[in-house]
């Protein structure tokens, strides 16, 4: 069982938006700024897409945005585009004890 | 450019030792914090823990009692053990750039433990 959860699915068609929840405690994603998020295609490494909960990599399109509100992260992702079908794991800062956990991730299907 | 390789064996006996090298190129290990993170079949990411050249090291509190995460300079790698393995821990095993937000990742390498 992951520390943080994620929906198992999400979808949308091409050009339309879809969020993506994580939802934590007060002891991880409700009380640090440090959320990030991965994209990972299959058979590949996961991909950084946001960190600090709203900042992007340089080279990450402005289509992913992430957004926090108490306990709960998200990702929207605009404009879906085929290459955007993968899964997509959240990971929080957890405190000094247990520096970093991570949400059961989310495969988002463009239909 | 930062490329990191995971390398070690893909078959380990339960009760054994998981033995892994990550061996870093572009940059040298004495730059940046270096974690290992680790993906069962199917499911979601396990951070394992991280380390600092010097020597400095965190652990996930779950698998703190069998993990070591060590560095060689010398040769630019960094290393996982876990002792005392069971089924539990096949995964896809990855070395990342960082701490918390993973900029690099080698491309994983799967362990699977089976007699």
């Amino acid at each position: 069982q992951s520390a943080l959860t994620q929906p198992p699915s999400a979808s949308g068609s091409p050009g339309q938006s879809v969020t993506i929840s994580c939802t934590g405690t007060s002891n991880d994603v409700g009380a640090y700024h440090y959320v990030s998020w991965y994209q990972q295609h299959p058979g590949k490494a996961p991909k950084l897409i946001i960190y600090e909960v709203s900042k992007r990599p340089s080279g990450v399109p402005d289509r992913f945005a992430g957004s926090k509100s108490g306990n709960t992260a998200s990702l929207t992702v605009s404009g879906l585009q085929a290459e955007d079908e993968a899964d997509y794991h959240c990971s929080s800062y957890g405190g000094s004890n247990n520096l970093r956990v991570f949400g059961g991730g989310t495969k988002l299907t463009v239909l | 450019q930062v490329q990191l390789q995971e390398s070690g064996p893909g078959l380990v006996k339960p009760s054994e030792t998981l033995s892994l090298t990550c061996t870093v190129s572009g940059v040298s290990i004495t730059t940046y914090y270096w974690s290992w993170v680790r993906q069962p079949p199917g499911k979601g990411l396990e951070w394992i823990g991280y380390i600092y050249y010097s020597g400095s090291t965190k652990y996930n509190p779950s698998l703190k009692s069998r993990v070591t995460i060590s560095a060689d300079t010398s040769k630019n790698q960094v290393s996982l053990k876990m002792t005392s393995v069971t089924a539990a821990d096949t995964a896809v095993y990855y070395c990342a750039r960082g701490i918390g937000d993973l900029d690099d990742w080698g491309q994983g390498t799967l362990v699977t433990v089976s007699s």
